[in-house]
């Protein structure tokens, strides 16, 4: 089975920052990643597919990039609603989740 | 506006079964790949099980292969999760997630319901 790390574990900044968060592929998977926010007691909510699909709805400030083996997920000026945790995912028949960013308040 | 709601959580003891069930509503429920993810307490997300539209295609999570059934019943626009012989490590909730892309991921989910193994 395909494996996917993701770095950080955490992350603190504050209002205005920029966060890169990273996952990376045990094996090519071409653009297929999807990216998601999930705040406490909350489902996960969809951002990016397919690497760097913004979902609808969801504020340009949200960015990502990559293919084959390394992605990443980028938040330009973050806003205080963006402290959450973020998780990468891979695509069937492998659809893992990365183990989690979580975006804190510095 | 798409809905998704699932129910059928609950305490049960190890060994147990329990079936889950998600009802969609506000899309064309028949036409979309559906997913069952868990999140165990303090834990990170985990994917289980995958089922296309037609119910053609199944994939299943090792640690819940022949252990749990994702099915579905299109006519009456839901999901289902059947669980046996329940560990304590499947202690979670339980998300249903609507899957346009056939590819695991979710666009739509539902609030989750509560599954707690224990004796």
């Amino acid at each position: 089975d395909i494996q996917v790390t993701q770095s950080p574990s955490s992350v603190s900044a504050s209002v205005g920052d920029r966060v890169t968060i990273t996952c990376r592929a045990s094996q090519g998977i071409s653009k297929n990643l999807a990216w998601y926010q999930q705040k406490p007691g909350k489902a996960p909510k969809l951002l990016i597919h397919s690497a760097s699909t913004l979902q609808s709805g969801v504020p340009s400030r949200f960015s990502g990039s990559g293919s084959g083996t390394d992605f990443t997920l980028t938040i330009n000026s973050l806003q205080p609603e963006d402290f959450a945790t973020y998780y990468c995912q891979l695509p069937n028949s492998f659809p893992a989740f990365g183990g989690g960013t979580r975006v804190e308040i510095k | 506006e798409v809905q998704l709601v699932e129910s059928g959580g609950g305490l049960v003891q190890p060994g147990g079964s329990l079936r889950l069930s998600c009802a969609a509503s506000g899309f064309t429920f028949n036409t979309y790949s559906m997913n069952w993810v868990r999140q165990a307490p303090g834990k990170g997300l985990e994917w289980i099980a995958y089922i296309s539209s037609s119910s053609s295609t199944i994939f299943y999570a090792a640690s819940v292969q022949d252990r749990f059934t994702i099915s579905r019943d299109n006519a009456g626009n839901s999901l289902y999760l059947q669980m046996d012989s329940l560990r304590a490590e499947d202690t979670a909730v339980y998300y249903c997630a609507r899957d346009p892309f056939s590819s695991g991921w979710g666009d739509q989910w539902g609030q989750g319901t509560l599954v707690t193994v224990s004796s």
